[in-house]
This record gives structure tokens, sequence and C-alpha cells, in this order.
């Protein structure tokens, strides 16, 4: 079983930049969803995908995008980058909610972006 | 409004203290709430979730409705139990998850 995977691991941008961040989700998964997680804070929910739509959004402008693949794997695109994106992105996959195993993610090991 | 609250960002303890990593939450629903495990060099990863109401690792964590808590708990902490320790709750729908802002259990010998 392949777990999540997450390109690239850490990559530097300045302000203004647009970057995308690449997640390939656990086999068999068909969710993907992402978070930021700025240094000394939990994880933030952003957006999730299935079935190649965004079905949920988190307090993010619309300068976070993403798209998933028929394969399930997905992308990240934040345009227009601040200082404060400084952050660790995670991906996590997992079964639909309404599974039954709603709430039970598999975090890839993230892509720490650093805004100068 | 929906909030995970971990009051501790440092618990320190001896090896075969007992642990209590403390969670409050607020949401007006029925939670479904959950606690996930960093260890070092290690991607986040679950522990236990209350709706299973199983003992995962020695941890247990019960769910308090009347406090908003819930709370992980260990009798007796080992050394690999020296982690980043997370509470979140799922308020439904698709899989968004709250996190807490963690809290980093070190267990000395």
């Amino acid at each position: 079983e392949t777990g999540v995977t997450q390109s690239p691991t850490h990559l530097i941008k300045t302000r203004g930049q647009q970057v995308t961040l690449r997640c390939s989700s656990q086999s068999g998964h068909n969710t993907v969803s992402w978070y930021q997680q700025a240094l000394g804070q939990g994880p933030q929910f952003i957006f999730q995908y299935y079935r190649e739509e965004e079905n949920g959004r988190g307090n993010f402008p619309p300068r976070f995008s993403g798209l998933q693949f028929p394969n399930y794997s997905s992308e990240l695109n934040v345009n227009a980058l601040e200082l404060d994106d400084s952050a660790l992105y995670l991906c996590a996959s997992s079964l639909p909610g309404a599974s039954g195993r709603a709430g039970e993610l598999f975090f890839g090991e993230g892509s720490r972006l650093t805004v100068l | 409004a929906q909030r995970v609250t971990q009051p501790e960002k440092l618990l320190s303890v001896f090896k075969g203290a007992p642990v209590e990593l403390k969670c409050n939450y607020s949401y007006s629903g029925s939670p479904e709430l959950f606690w996930y495990v960093q260890y070092s060099r290690q991607r986040l990863q679950l522990l236990l979730r209350h709706i299973s109401r199983e003992s995962i690792k020695g941890f247990t964590a019960d769910l308090n409705k009347g406090e908003t808590s819930f709370h992980l708990k260990k009798p007796f902490a080992q050394e690999e139990d020296s982690a980043m320790y997370y509470c979140a709750l799922f308020p439904g729908g698709y899989n968004k998850l709250i996190f807490g802002a963690g809290t980093r259990l070190a267990v000395h010998p």
C-alpha cells in the first residue's frame, strides 16, 4: 500500500510569485484535502477535493486554488505569494465522509514553503 | 464558533508517570473528536477517535459533553510516547478537521 507523497519537500519563493505543490493520495483513497500549518500552530483546513471537484473550503482567499486529477492526485496552487504564506502545507487523503471513516486522514510529510 | 483548545504547549513528565493531555472544544452539535500524533521525523497520524472507544498504545480518551472536553490519558508514560499531540474536531459533512494548536509531550527517563 502506497502512502501519501508530496513534492517538493522544501521550496523558497519571493513575494508575489506563484507556487504549485503536488500530492499523490494513498491507494484506494479518492478524497484529498489540503492543510496549512504555520509554525507553532495546528493544521488549518484549506479545501478538499472529491471526484475532481472542490467540495469544501476553509477560510482562505481565492488565490489558493487546487485541482484533483482522475488518478486522485492533487495540486495546490497559491498565487501572489505573501510573507504570511510561509508554512508547512500538508496533503491528506481519505475515504469519503459518507464511508463511516470520516475524519480519518492519512497525511503526507508536507511541503515547507518559505516566502521571502 | 467551532474551536479546539489545547491549553498546554508543553507537558513534561518522567517515565512511568501518568499523563493527561487536555483538549476542550466548542461545537454546537454532536461532535466527533480525534487525537492525532506526530512522532519525531514522522508524519502526522491518527492515534484514536472517540467513537471507537478503544485504547491505542495505552492511551484512552473520553468525551465529556458536559465539560466539552476530550482529554487524552495514559496511566504510565513511556519514553517512546514523546511526540506532538493534536486534538481535532470533525464537524460533519466533508472531511474537514479543526485542529488544536498541539501539545508537545516530553517523557524523560
